[in-house]
């Protein structure tokens, strides 16, 4: 049973312009919403995270969306650069229970 | 300061041999995880140490993965009886621990290849 469901699986976007990636998550138990940015050959890393108690968070080009009814969370990359170009993980975990639940992964690749 | 550190970078083994993955978490990291990476997947949990806790073992796939911590540093991924699906990344990351942010911070991997 895949608990987060994330999409779409790859994007193309071209240099300035808006990325989206949605995931969607089953357990009602999770509270804490990371998304993560890896490059070829490297970890992931934490690029921003949301808990379910406000509907959106920014920094700097990046804005997480929460919608608690719907279930789902949304990653959002503003004036989308080059270097922007990577995998993007979405995943959750439960209070108290830290270990991470991720989506499958989108590969982003941002246009000159 | 140091981050996570994970040797080998990658493994090349015959099918049924053993290996072993070591990872060293961030100083004063108190929990300590292993996740998978199969080509083009997400990240599937394999194991969860927190202190002196027993380990959450439930991600692991088969009774020839094991994983062992010393204390709250040094982890080591052990995986017995290679087969070719068995081939993946094998990721570490640490974190504070229990009331601390659940941020966790990831090693490089090992890239392991069973022939």
């Amino acid at each position: 049973q895949q608990q987060v469901k994330q999409s779409p699986q790859s994007l193309i976007v071209q240099k300035g312009g808006i990325s989206i990636i949605n995931c969607a998550y089953e357990n009602t138990a999770f509270d804490y919403f990371p998304w993560y940015q890896q490059f070829p050959g490297k970890g992931p890393a934490l690029l921003i995270a949301i808990r379910p108690d406000v509907s959106e968070k920014k920094e700097g080009r990046f804005t997480i969306s929460f919608n608690k009814s719907a279930k789902q969370f949304s990653l959002h990359i503003m004036d989308s650069q080059p270097g922007d170009s990577a995998t993007y993980f979405c995943a959750a975990s439960r209070g108290g229970y830290s270990t991470l639940t991720f989506g499958k992964g989108t590969m982003l690749l941002v246009s000159p | 300061g140091a981050g996570v550190s994970q040797s080998p970078s990658n493994k090349v083994t015959e099918k049924g041999k053993d290996v072993e993955l070591r990872c060293d978490p961030i100083s004063g990291h108190t929990a300590l995880y292993w996740y998978r990476q199969r080509l083009g997947q997400g990240l599937e949990f394999l194991i969860y140490f927190q202190g002196n806790s027993a380990p959450d073992k439930s991600g692991l796939p088969s009774d020839r993965f094991s994983a062992e911590r010393t204390g709250e540093s040094v982890s080591t991924l052990t995986i017995q009886r290679t087969q070719q699906e068995d081939s993946a990344v094998y990721l570490c990351a640490s974190s504070i621990g229990q009331g601390g942010s659940h941020e966790q911070y990831f090693g490089p991997g090992t890239r392991l290849t069973v022939t």
